[in-house]
């Protein structure tokens, strides 16, 4: 299965301050890079996406910053808050998928933003 | 609602047993997947299903079988159940195998083996 390595595995953050996770990716094939919020006792869910053809998308308080040379994304999280305290996920996904592939997801950040 | 729904949402059980776990979609998706998350959070894809073709992570045990009725469900039955395979267990779906628009996943299914 092809990697995404995601960094760091934890993160503390004071409330009001900027929550950064770094995703890095191999195969020049992904097309498209989305980010998912997991809270205790529920499923991931779809907090944002980028494609490679731009190099920052934000959405309210949710920056994703795309570098296409150095195969790296990451999800910033701008006056963080305690009600952000979850697991984040990075994935790379193809539209080429030719039914065979499986798109993968990095190993998770659990950020915990303090009051 | 329009959601992706697993049932049950928690399950115990012993070793050895077969047990099923059941999701269905509303979405009009028509890839469907499983996924196991271990207690380090680590989501692993198991399955990734069409009404085209299955496609099976070859590190899943063959304990694990997929059975889909129709588009709009996807079922898992587990046979043998091993203390190993104690995990939060969460359905998913999307539209077509491209998976550009991402994920939509269900709550989860906690499974305990005792």
């Amino acid at each position: 299965q092809q990697q995404v390595k995601q960094s760091p595995q934890s993160l503390i953050v004071q409330k009001g301050g900027i929550s950064i996770i770094n995703c890095a990716y191999e195969n020049t094939a992904f097309d498209y890079f989305p980010w998912y919020q997991q809270f205790p006792g529920k499923g991931p869910a779809l907090l944002i996406a980028i494609r490679p053809d731009v190099s920052e998308k934000k959405e309210g308080r949710f920056t994703i910053s795309f570098n296409k040379s150095a195969k790296q994304f990451s999800l910033h999280i701008m006056d963080s808050q305690p009600g952000d305290s979850a697991t984040y996920f990075c994935a790379a996904n193809t539209g080429a998928s030719g039914g065979s592939y499986i798109p993968p997801f990095g190993r998770g950040t659990s950020l915990i933003v303090h009051p | 609602d329009t959601a992706v729904s697993q049932t049950p949402k928690y399950l115990v059980t012993q070793m050895g047993n077969d047990k099923s776990i059941k999701c269905e979609q509303n979405l009009g998706h028509d890839t469907m997947y499983w996924y196991k998350q271990d207690s380090k959070k680590f989501l692993k894809i198991m399955f990734s299903y069409n009404n085209k073709e299955l496609i099976i992570n070859e590190t899943v045990p063959n304990r694990f079988s997929p059975k889909s009725p129709d588009k709009a469900h996807l079922n898992l039955h587990i046979n043998s159940l091993e203390l190993g395979d104690s995990a939060v267990y969460f359905c998913a779906s999307s539209q077509g195998t491209e998976t550009s628009h991402g994920y939509t996943f269900g709550s989860g299914t906690r499974l305990t083996v005792v």
